[in-house]
């Protein structure tokens, strides 16, 4: 069965440094999403993401984060300047071609800013 | 502004039981109501959805009510089993592009 993959499963980095998470959605489907879930609590909406642009943005994706589809395979999350309350869960997620479609998870990175 | 609450915060059910969690929402303009289910250091993964043109779906032993009306809707797992512990949320969307997601329901089933 397809699936959401996420790399890396865990990163550790210092405030203030740049991360990028990857994320390959399952092949042919044509949204592609961002969540976060800092510990023991709920899912947050990031961005999402369609037609190689965002479609729409919660107030938490501010300018220090970004989104690109580099290639036809992956897409990442950049955090410019990580802060300690950056530290959280982050999710990928992917639908096909209609935007009500049963989304799928990937497994997450976890982030520590330190 | 919480867009959807979900209650209670902890369940904990005999084996056997009927676990309920309920979710309440208030933009009318939402039509899609989905709900996951989480395991530790895994992703969401989706149990059961339903618009709000039915009032009621059922897939299995997971059965979701839907009150357009009370703008609530709610997860009953039926025969609940100590498998079924897990974190579940609830979550609506309108556009389809972002989703609200509850703040979650951690089910504890015992044997």
């Amino acid at each position: 069965e397809p699936e959401v993959t996420q790399t890396p499963s865990h990163q550790v980095t210092q405030m203030g440094q740049e991360v990028i998470l990857r994320c390959v959605p399952i092949s042919n489907h044509l949204y592609f999403y961002w969540y976060r879930q800092i510990l023991g609590q709920k899912v947050e909406f990031l961005v999402s993401f369609y037609n190689n642009e965002i479609s729409e943005k919660s107030e938490i994706f501010d300018d220090q984060f970004s989104v690109e589809r580099p290639d036809g395979s992956n897409f990442t999350l950049k955090i410019r300047s990580t802060k300690l309350e950056d530290s959280a869960m982050y999710f990928c997620a992917s639908n096909g071609g209609l935007s009500t479609d049963t989304q799928y998870f990937g497994p997450g990175t976890r982030l520590t800013v330190l | 502004q919480q867009q959807v609450k979900q209650s209670p915060q902890s369940l904990i059910v005999q084996k056997g039981g009927i676990s309920i969690i309920n979710c309440a929402y208030e933009n009318t303009a939402f039509d899609y109501f989905p709900w996951y289910q989480q395991f530790p250091g895994k992703g969401p993964a989706l149990l059961i959805a339903i618009r709000p043109d039915v009032s009621e779906k059922k897939e299995g032993r997971f059965t979701i009510s839907f009150n357009k009306s009370a703008k609530q809707f709610s997860l009953h797992i039926m025969d609940s089993q100590p498998g079924d512990s897990a974190t579940y949320f609830c979550a609506a969307t309108n556009t389809g592009n972002q989703f609200y997601f509850g703040t979650g329901t951690s089910l504890t089933v015992i044997p």
